[in-house]
Parts: structure tokens; sequence; C-alpha cells
């Protein structure tokens, strides 16, 4: 079956640039999403078909995904990102999620 | 606005059953496949199953196969998720989670319910 690997961890000052790379085989050659999960908050969609930003997520947030790998970038990251990143792709008729990644904002 | 309320949750006995509940609205419900995505207490997201719009078509992760069934009434606006033989290992919160389009292809969930919890335990 189809795997997506993330870093369980990643950490960024604040105001500071935060990169999340989510790595799957051939992953450019498929769509990937991002979904934002806060604790005890149901997952936010944050970035589609690899670039897109749904109405209501800002700016900062974007998205990239070429060869092996996707990342989702937030560019002057804020407190209030932080939060579990989940990316996720379809794979022979089913929906693969990443494992997560939790972001800190320190 | 959408709004996806699920409901049924509970504690259950290992080897019994349960159905959970999806009550979709503020779109047209029947355009629209939906999922099933549940999380383990501290874990990730884990995909369950989904249903194309119409709901002639489901896919299901494999180690459902054989004891779980999604289906939806969409005279109801409402997506179900029948659950049988369950296992300690399907505690979890289950989020009923709508596709972007009506047919199971590649995509991604545009917007998520609430979730309901799901205890499997002696």
């Amino acid at each position: 079956s189809y795997e997506l690997t993330q870093p369980p961890s990643v950490s960024v000052s604040p105001g500071q640039t935060a990169s999340i790379t989510c790595s799957g085989d051939k992953l450019g050659d498929k769509y990937a999403s991002w979904y934002q999960q806060r604790p005890g908050q149901s997952p936010l969609l944050v970035i589609y078909q690899d670039n897109k930003r749904p109405s209501g997520i800002p700016e900062r947030f974007s998205g990239s995904n070429s060869g092996n790998t996707a990342t989702l970038t937030i560019s002057g990251t804020q407190a209030m990102d932080e939060a579990d990143f989940y990316c996720q792709a379809w794979d022979s008729r089913t929906v693969v999620f990443g494992g997560g990644t939790k972001l800190t904002v320190l | 606005e959408v709004q996806l309320l699920e409901s049924g949750g509970g504690l259950v006995q290992p080897g019994g059953s349960l159905r959970v509940s999806c009550a979709a609205s503020g779109f047209t419900f029947s355009t629209y496949a939906m999922s099933w995505v549940r999380q383990a207490p501290g874990k990730g997201l884990e995909w369950v199953s989904g249903v194309s719009g119409s709901g002639s078509t489901s896919y299901y992760v494999d180690s459902v196969k054989g004891r779980f069934t999604i289906s939806r009434d969409n005279s109801k606006n409402t997506l179900y998720l029948q659950m049988n033989s369950l296992r300690a290992e399907d505690t979890a919160v289950y989020y009923c989670a709508k596709w972007w389009r009506g047919d199971l292809v590649p995509g991604y969930f545009d917007y998520w319910g609430q979730g309901t919890l799901l205890t499997v335990s002696s």
C-alpha cells in the first residue's frame, strides 16, 4: 500500500518560515493536499491540488509538489499556526494520509 | 454554510456493532462523495471508507473490509457507517468528511464534521 512520510515535529520561531515535508513514491505525479488540526479541533483544509489555498486561508500558507516530495511552507509563522499538519494523497482507490507533523512555534 | 454533524458514537464491547451517522446541510448532498476518517487517541488521521455521491461506488481501507459498511440516504442528507465485529483498535474519533466532487477520484476533503467518539472496550 502507498505510504506518505512526514517528520514527527518541526519547530520554528515566530515570524520565520516553517517547511513541512511529505514524501511518497512519485508523489509529484499525484495531487497533494494539506490539513491543519489544532488541539481538540477537526482538521481544516489549508492547501489542495499541491498549491491552491481555499477561501479564508492566509496567504502565508503555500505548497509545492515535485518528484517524491510535497512541501507545505508557512511564511511569517504566527503562534496561532501551532498545530498538527497532515498531508494527503489518493492512490489506488484509497485516500492516504501522512503520519502528521507537530508544528511548534517557539 | 456547510455543516456535518456526526452522532451515534459510544462504548461498545469487543465483537459488538454500532452505526454512526452524519447529517449534512448547506450543500447538495447527493452531488458529493463522502468519507469516514478516524483518529485514534493521540494518533494521526486514517481514512476508513468513501462512497460516491450516488451511492453506487464505495471503497474501504483493508483493515475494515468485511466488517464496516458505508452507505448514504440522499433523501435524508445523511451518511452512515455500520461497524460490526468491533475491535479495540477501532477505538477512535470518527469524522465525516465531504469530498470535493461527486465521484471517488483523486482529490481532497473540503469540509469536516466535529467527530463522534467510538470506544471499544469490555
